[in-house]
């Protein structure tokens, strides 16, 4: 167990619907990255928070959210689903808003569209 | 563009030989480099980081040398094991700026017993 948790662990849904991943991440980590992983794309950023702030954003579709809540959880909303968003989403944490300092990744959300 | 190359996408291995696995990044203003390890099903977990003003960093069996002048990570694994068997991937992060890290696509490792 990594100490960061993510739910559900498999998504099946169909196209047009929306979902909600959740994260909790490592006790005393602010900040939460969501990944997505895909089979042609490898591991992509797609935002950060930092203490309920966004802090980055990387390639993130307009038809996906993100927030961090005063209890540091995370959620990401997809909407609009297509079969192109089937994919790992994984969520990590760190203590810091910057970088260089070691991330602990959740065991990630298998969404299939 | 952004990106972390990798030059193999799968190396294989006899049990008990050493393994190098290579990476080469383009963003010479990345100064924290990991190496993260996925097993089939699993979130990449880490192995060891390096920062840019080291050249090498050496864990349990594992060893990262970082030379910055060809922007060339690797990672070497000593006495290689059925369970190292993965797929490995180097990520890198601009310090200074976000804690955003930028993956390579992977190395899959066979390990042969």
């Amino acid at each position: 167990d990594s100490g960061v948790t993510q739910t559900p662990k498999h998504l099946i849904t169909a196209t047009g619907q929306r979902v909600t991943l959740r994260c909790s991440p490592r006790s005393g980590d602010l900040s939460v990255y969501w990944y997505q992983q895909s089979l042609d794309q490898g591991l992509q950023f797609l935002i950060q928070y930092y203490n309920g702030e966004e802090r980055a954003k990387g390639n993130i579709l307009e038809r996906f959210s993100a927030q961090q809540f005063p209890d540091l959880h995370s959620e990401l909303n997809l909407s609009s689903l297509e079969l192109g968003d089937s994919a790992l989403y994984f969520c990590a944490s760190s203590v810091a808003s910057g970088g260089g300092y070691g991330y602990t990744f959740g065991s990630g959300t298998r969404l299939t569209v | 563009g952004e990106s972390v190359g990798l030059h193999l996408p799968t190396l294989s291995v006899q049990e008990g030989d050493n393994s190098i696995i290579n990476c080469a990044y383009s963003n010479s203003a990345s100064d924290y480099f990991i190496w993260y390890k996925q097993e089939s099903g699993k979130g990449p977990q880490f192995i060891i980081d390096i920062r840019s003003n080291m050249d090498k960093r050496q864990g349990q069996r594992v060893t990262v040398l970082l030379n910055k002048t060809v922007k060339h990570l690797s990672l070497q694994i000593a006495a290689t094991q059925p369970g190292d068997s993965a797929v490995y991937f180097c990520a890198e992060n601009i310090r200074s700026n976000t804690g955003k890290l930028i993956f390579g696509q992977g190395t899959t490792l066979q390990v042969k017993p």
